[in-house]
């Protein structure tokens, strides 16, 4: 079983649209929560934290479900440049460091 | 805000060659980098954890003589890919986060796309 799981996609959503994407992970003791946007070809970008209250970035909302071990991301009135695969990520201490999990991904495709 | 800059960002080369891959912090300091690898459609994975002035820590499945890691400095590791073939073409990528700021998330270097003929 994958540590980080998350549905490939891709979504196709027109502009406007509200989708939802969501992350289960395995460890119940990851202790950090992040969504990364990653373009073709570049470098994942942190988009947002995401703590167990939920948290609202403009037309973004995280939420953390720790008993669940669900992590949801919502984006609102998607625009073109919305287009990324958004990276589910969490953070296990091990090793004697905090280590990035990263999920495979979820690909957005918005079109006009 | 911190930067982390990687280079080369591209590298196509003969199978057998060593390729070194560089992730410098630009302005702040690391005790600790890290390194990942990404193949398409697939996750980032990480590979080792630099440490300044001591060994690499690797993951489980990654052969430290064939990654061969140092970290000289509060803000340069490297990453030799030595004797590299086909299989080891990837997406590299390091992070950093200040030092002391453990709670802070990481930031990435823009990646080196390694490609083995």
């Amino acid at each position: 079983r994958k540590e980080v799981e998350q549905d490939p996609g891709p979504f196709n959503v027109p502009e406007g649209a509200t989708v939802a994407f969501n992350c289960t992970y395995s460890n119940s003791a990851s202790q950090s929560f992040f969504w990364y946007r990653q373009d073709c070809r570049k470098e994942p970008k942190l988009l947002m934290s995401v703590y167990s209250s939920g948290n609202e970035d403009g037309r973004f909302t995280a939420q953390l479900n720790r008993a669940s071990q669900y992590i949801s991301l919502l984006i609102r009135d998607s625009k073109l440049s919305d287009s990324a695969t958004y990276l589910c990520v969490v953070t296990v201490f091990s090793g004697g460091y905090n280590k990035l999990i990263f999920g495979a991904g979820t690909r957005l495709a918005v079109h006009p | 805000g911190a930067v982390v800059s990687q280079h080369p960002s591209w590298v196509i080369c003969k199978s057998g060659t060593s390729v070194k891959i560089e992730c410098r912090s630009l302005d702040f300091q690391a005790t600790t980098m890290f390194w990942y690898r990404q193949f398409p459609k697939q996750s980032l994975m990480l590979m080792a954890t630099s440490n300044e002035g001591s060994k690499a820590t690797y993951e489980q499945g990654v052969e430290k003589d064939k990654f061969l890691i140092n970290h000289a400095s509060l803000t340069l590791s490297t990453l030799t890919v030595t004797s590299a073939h086909p299989e080891d073409s990837s997406f590299y990528i390091c992070s950093a986060r200040p030092r002391d700021r453990e709670n802070q998330p990481q930031h990435f270097g823009d990646g080196t796309r390694l490609s083995i003929l």
